[in-house]
């Protein structure tokens, strides 16, 4: 079974401070990461993925995420946080050969204050 | 434009009332698949079809029903709804070629009376 978990509901930053969303995951095998970005009333918006490679993964609108093996994480992470920010925030994940469906964590909550 | 469009956006219904929620997309993917998301659950997959004529279960199934008569269209289809179906509905494709990310639609709001 493939799971990923997102322990914070909601994450509180101010405008211009570095934001870090969490997120690990559970997998046999190797996994597919991504993260996904909903704006209120709107679909999911891809934000980043990694598949393989640099552990590094740079994705849209300045955001990146890490990928640490030894701690089953790929958290969401971002220099500095706008306001427009805001939004709910999904982790995903597949496991290479087990198929193509995408298996959500909860969802995290951006809050970003000015 | 490549998108993924999904109709009705918003739908009220009542109990046992058959509706059917359409999903096009425009990019010839093989893979597309039906998700619900609920508070506090994030999305689930509830049928997924690897190309045409060829449909599975996903985590979630009961209830509903799919088709996939052409490569672009994948209508769900829920012929007795109930209030515990009243949810956000996304539909979402992909390419098999490749390790590429799935596209979603814009969602379906319904409500089940």
């Amino acid at each position: 079974a493939q799971s990923v978990a997102q322990p914070e509901d909601q994450v509180n930053v101010a405008e211009g401070n570095p934001l870090t969303v969490k997120c690990t995951y559970s997998v046999s095998g190797n996994p597919y990461l991504f993260w996904y970005v909903q704006y209120p009333n709107r679909g999911l918006q891809f934000l980043l993925k990694y598949i393989t490679g640099d552990n590094l993964v740079k994705g849209s609108y300045g955001f990146e995420a890490e990928f640490n093996k030894s701690q089953t994480s790929f958290h969401l992470k971002k220099p500095s946080a706008l306001v427009s920010d805001s939004a709910l925030y999904f982790c995903a994940v597949r496991a290479f050969g087990s198929g193509y469906a995408l298996n959500f964590g909860k969802g995290t909550s951006l809050l970003v204050t000015p | 434009e490549a998108q993924v469009t999904q109709n009705p956006r918003y739908l009220i219904t009542v109990t046992g009332k058959k509706l059917t929620v359409t999903c096009s997309q425009n990019m010839n993917h093989e893979y597309m698949s039906w998700y619900r998301q609920d508070p506090g659950l994030g999305l689930r997959q509830i049928y997924y079809s690897m190309n045409v004529e060829v449909t599975d279960k996903g985590d979630v199934p009961e209830g509903y029903k799919v088709s996939r008569k052409e490569k672009r269209n994948f209508p769900l289809i829920l012929e007795s709804p109930s209030p515990n179906q009243t949810s956000l509905y996304f539909c979402a494709s992909t390419p098999l070629a490749g390790d590429n990310e799935q596209f979603f639609g814009p969602g379906t709001r319904l409500t089940v009376l």
